[in-house]
């Protein structure tokens, strides 16, 4: 069963527009985290953003927000003011709880592309 | 700040043929994770290790090895490359359980 669904394979946003990005996951552990990776055309993957399961806020890092809706179990990323060096592909992961004795390995969604338009 | 280093960037194989992807890191980081990211996919764990001397199968390991002889060490062998195998592989490291994980640049494979 796929844990993380990122359902837009690719997305386009106007320049210093916002956007959203959707992120499901699947888990029957209390505890879990949520990060968002961003991984322009060069490859490299960079953090972005983390949420954990018992926050109680929404987590915020400058531009990037993440609308965590637990009983919908999804976890958004909303980017705002897009930016062209914004255009990227996106992934969601998630980490859960069971894992930490298994190295606190992460699972990743299949990604969103993003293409920011002038 | 070199953070996670892996090299090659680039390599061409024939089928058959085995090799080192290198990873290091200077972050004294204990947990190291390496994966394998398909075209137009995310990214699958090949192999994860908690700490020197302890390695552990991830989601896809046939066809890899690792070992973990020190900290900042965390080398995957192919054996016997496969066209299946061309992908890019990632490296990553982790301070803690909890923490996000620090990638390298990653290594672009292809098998012929």
């Amino acid at each position: 069963a796929q844990k993380i669904t990122q359902t837009q394979p690719g997305m386009f946003v106007q320049e210093k527009e916002a956007v959203t990005l959707d992120c499901t996951y699947d888990t029957s552990d209390p505890s879990y985290g949520l990060f968002w990776y961003k991984q322009p055309s060069s490859g490299e993957m960079i953090f972005l953003i983390y949420q954990g399961s018992y926050d109680q806020q929404n987590a915020t890092e400058g531009r990037y927000s993440l609308n965590f809706q637990k009983a919908r179990k999804s976890a958004n990323l909303v980017i705002s003011a897009s930016q062209l060096g914004d255009s990227a592909m996106y992934f969601c992961a998630m980490r859960e709880g069971r894992v930490y004795n298994q190295g606190g390995k992460l699972i990743f969604g299949q990604g969103t592309e993003l293409s920011v338009k002038p | 700040n070199a953070g996670v280093t892996q090299t090659p960037k680039f390599r061409i194989l024939k089928i058959g043929q085995s090799m080192t992807l290198q990873c290091t890191q200077d972050m004294n980081h204990n947990y190291m994770y390496w994966y394998r990211q398909d075209p137009g996919m995310g990214l699958k764990l090949i192999y994860y290790s908690v700490g020197a001397g302890i390695t552990d199968k991830g989601e896809v390991p046939n066809g890899y090895n690792v070992s973990r002889s020190t900290t900042e060490d965390f080398p995957l062998r192919l054996e016997l490359a496969a066209p299946s195998q061309t992908s890019v592989y990632f490296c990553a490291s982790s301070y803690s359980l909890t923490g996000e994980l620090f990638f390298g640049e990653g290594s672009r494979l292809t098998v012929l």
